[in-house]
């Protein structure tokens, strides 16, 4: 089944740039996602990804697929202390019920520090 | 509703009690998903609705879980004679099913198992 992987922390000063990588193995993942957690709270939705794409920008966010290598990234631009958080990756394979089921990596926690 | 809706958000038992998790999906949204997220891990699949039916339950872990959507909004998830490490948080995802297949994710529901 698919499996996802991310490294577990990353340390940058405020105003720096910030990226998470992450890697998949199925590639018939269709849409690849990054989701925000902040301490006590539920996943929030940051931007996602369709599988034809290789980069999407979304204001200080730009993800970036290499379908080839199965590696998504996530960048952040002019990190600021609110960026602090847990940012997982998911992936969804197609399966045979003709559904997304989305399969989460173990999150990156990203610390900013001043 | 405007979000997904959990509840209890805390619940703490002792071993051996039965446990119902309660989730209220975005109104409209067909496809409903319960993951599971233990202490520094991402979210796990644990069972997929769509409309009233369970279509995946692949990803409960044992006999002791199950969950039921009987009219196609609010689910329960019922866990009995709890063990230790059923402790986590449970969270609720809904989704239109449509496209990108975003799903939001409730705050989740901990669960502490003495």
């Amino acid at each position: 089944g698919e499996d996802v992987e991310q490294s577990l922390f990353l340390s940058v000063r405020e105003g720096d740039s910030s990226v998470i990588n992450c890697t998949y193995t199925d590639s018939s993942s269709t849409y690849l996602y990054w989701y925000k957690q902040e301490p006590g709270a539920g996943l929030q939705l940051l931007t996602y990804i369709f599988s034809n794409m290789d980069m999407k920008q979304d204001q200080r966010l730009t993800v970036l697929l290499n379908k080839k290598d199965k590696h998504l990234s996530l960048r952040i631009a002019d990190t600021q202390t609110g960026d602090s958080a847990i940012y997982f990756c998911a992936a969804t394979p197609v399966l045979s019920g003709g559904y997304n089921k989305l399969i989460f990596g173990a999150g990156t926690r990203l610390a900013v520090h001043p | 509703g405007a979000g997904v809706s959990q509840t209890p958000s805390n619940k703490v038992t002792e071993k051996g009690k039965y446990v119902e998790l309660r989730c209220d999906p975005i109104s409209g949204h067909t496809a409903l998903y319960w993951y599971r997220q233990s202490l520094g891990q991402g979210p796990e699949f644990l069972i997929y609705f769509q409309g009233t039916g369970a279509a995946d339950d692949s990803g409960l872990p044992n006999d002791r879980f199950f969950a039921v959507r009987p009219e196609g909004s609010v689910s329960t998830l019922k866990i009995q004679r709890t063990e230790r490490g059923d402790s986590a948080v449970y969270l609720c995802a809904s989704s239109s099913s449509v496209g990108a297949n975003v799903l939001t994710f409730g705050a989740g529901s901990r669960l502490t198992v003495l």
